[in-house]
């Protein structure tokens, strides 16, 4: 299995700041790779995916870039509604696999 | 607007058996695979299991092979994992979630809420 690790685990941060997570696959997965976000309580939702590419009705200030085995969440000016936990996803093979979360607390 | 809810979570004693089911309406099911991914509490995502638009294709992780069993009855808009010889281990929030292909693989664009299955005894 391709196995996914994610940087930091934790993250503070400020309302404004520009926000960075990391993903690094063990193998080169391409840019198959999706983000999410998941609140306490609730289902997780798809912010990108194929690395880079926003789905429809997330804001902006997120973006994706990377491709190989190396990947970045941006957020590029943290609002409230942003504190979150966040999980890289990669597809390149049947068997998907999760990154371990990066919980955004507030600082 | 896409709707997948879940049912049929429980507490059950290791060994027992569960049924989940997910109801999907919305969208046309039987144009889209779908898979299970579950969430241990205070834990991250893991994939469960997949199963192709006709059911005819099934895919599942090591951990849960040869226990678990997904099907689908498109004439119904559901989907379904039998749980069988239930562990400790597979104390989770089970999610039903609705696969769009890249590659070889599958991302997720629809999730349910989830449905809680505790193993307990």
């Amino acid at each position: 299995d391709i196995q996914m690790t994610q940087s930091p685990s934790t993250l503070s941060a400020s309302v404004g700041d520009r926000v960075t997570i990391t993903c690094r696959a063990s193998q080169s997965i391409r840019t198959w790779l999706a983000w999410y976000q998941q609140k306490p309580g609730k289902a997780p939702k798809l912010l990108i995916y194929k690395a880079s590419t926003l789905e429809s009705g997330v804001p902006a200030r997120f973006s994706g870039s990377g491709s190989g085995t190396d990947f970045t969440l941006t957020v590029s000016s943290l609002q409230p509604d942003d504190f979150a936990t966040y999980y890289c996803q990669q597809y390149n093979t049947y068997s998907a696999t999760f990154g371990q979360g990066t919980k955004v607390e507030i600082k | 607007e896409v709707q997948l809810v879940e049912s049929g979570g429980g507490l059950v004693r290791p060994g027992g058996s569960l049924r989940l089911s997910c109801a999907a309406s919305g969208f046309t099911f039987d144009n889209y695979g779908m898979s299970w991914v579950r969430q241990a509490p205070g834990k991250g995502l893991e994939w469960v299991s997949t199963i192709n638009w006709n059911g005819r294709s099934t895919g599942y992780a090591d951990s849960v092979k040869g226990r678990f069993t997904i099907s689908r009855e498109n004439a119904k808009n559901s989907l379904y994992l039998q749980l069988n010889s239930l562990r400790v281990e597979d104390t989770a929030l089970y999610y039903c979630a609705r696969e769009v292909r890249g590659s070889s693989g599958y991302y997720y664009d629809s999730w349910g809420q989830g449905a809680l299955v505790t193993v307990s005894s």
